[in-house]
């Protein structure tokens, strides 16, 4: 089955620095993969997502990458606010419709 | 619209007792999901519900583990003989129809603590 691995466990950037999170996935199947970010004490919420159909998606300050070779995806976070301090999960899909797997979470968090 | 809620948002219980975590999905939506989000980790794939479908109960890790779901309603998750590696959040997520264009909703979770 599908296995997502998360890179960094937690992050520390100064405020307009920006951050990047990396997860690599294993299986080639694997069509689909969505961010969520989750503050503090509340829901999981979906940020943006990338299909492998594409390289590369921008949305705001907010970028995902690609790399199906390689089998990983990044996220981008430019011009960082305080605002952005969350956990940040990735997702693959591996061979579902439906079903996600998910990373173990990147701690971000943003110093004014 | 309202979104999705799940009862209750906290619950400490003892080694041993069964429990049951409830989810409202939002009105309309045919798929439902539950997670498992231990502390410090990502989300844990529990069960899947879509329409009158057969659900995916692929994810849940013990035969402790059970859920319903009534039509397109209520969905119930039951844990039977609670242990302490069962404590957990526990994340309900709703969405439109099967598959990833239709982005899942999720509700507060429940905080479950097995003393």
């Amino acid at each position: 089955g599908e296995n997502v691995e998360q890179h960094p466990s937690t992050l520390s950037v100064q405020e307009g620095d920006s951050a990047v999170i990396k997860c690599t996935y294993s299986d080639s199947a694997s069509n689909y993969f969505p961010w969520y970010k989750q503050e503090l004490g509340k829901r999981p919420q979906l940020i943006i997502d990338i299909r492998s159909n594409v390289g590369e998606k921008k949305d705001q300050r907010i970028a995902v990458t690609l790399n199906k070779t390689a089998k990983h995806f990044s996220l981008h976070i430019t011009e960082t606010q305080p605002e952005d301090s969350a956990v940040y999960f990735c997702a693959a899909n591996g061979d579902s419709s439906y079903k996600l797997i998910f990373g173990s979470g990147t701690r971000l968090l943003v110093r004014p | 619209g309202a979104g999705v809620s799940q009862s209750p948002s906290n619950k400490v219980t003892e080694k041993g007792k069964d429990v049951e975590l409830r989810c409202d999905p939002i009105s309309g939506h045919t798929a439902l999901y539950w997670y498992r989000q231990r502390l410090g980790q990502g989300l844990e794939f529990l069960i899947y519900f879509q329409g009158n479908s057969a659900p995916d109960k692929s994810g849940l890790p013990s035969d402790r583990f059970s859920a319903e779901r009534t039509g397109e309603s209520v969905s119930t998750l039951t844990i039977q003989r609670t242990q302490q590696e069962d404590s957990a959040v526990y994340l309900c997520a709703s969405s439109e129809g099967q598959g990833f264009s239709y982005e899942q909703y999720f509700g507060p979770g429940t905080r479950l603590t097995v003393t």
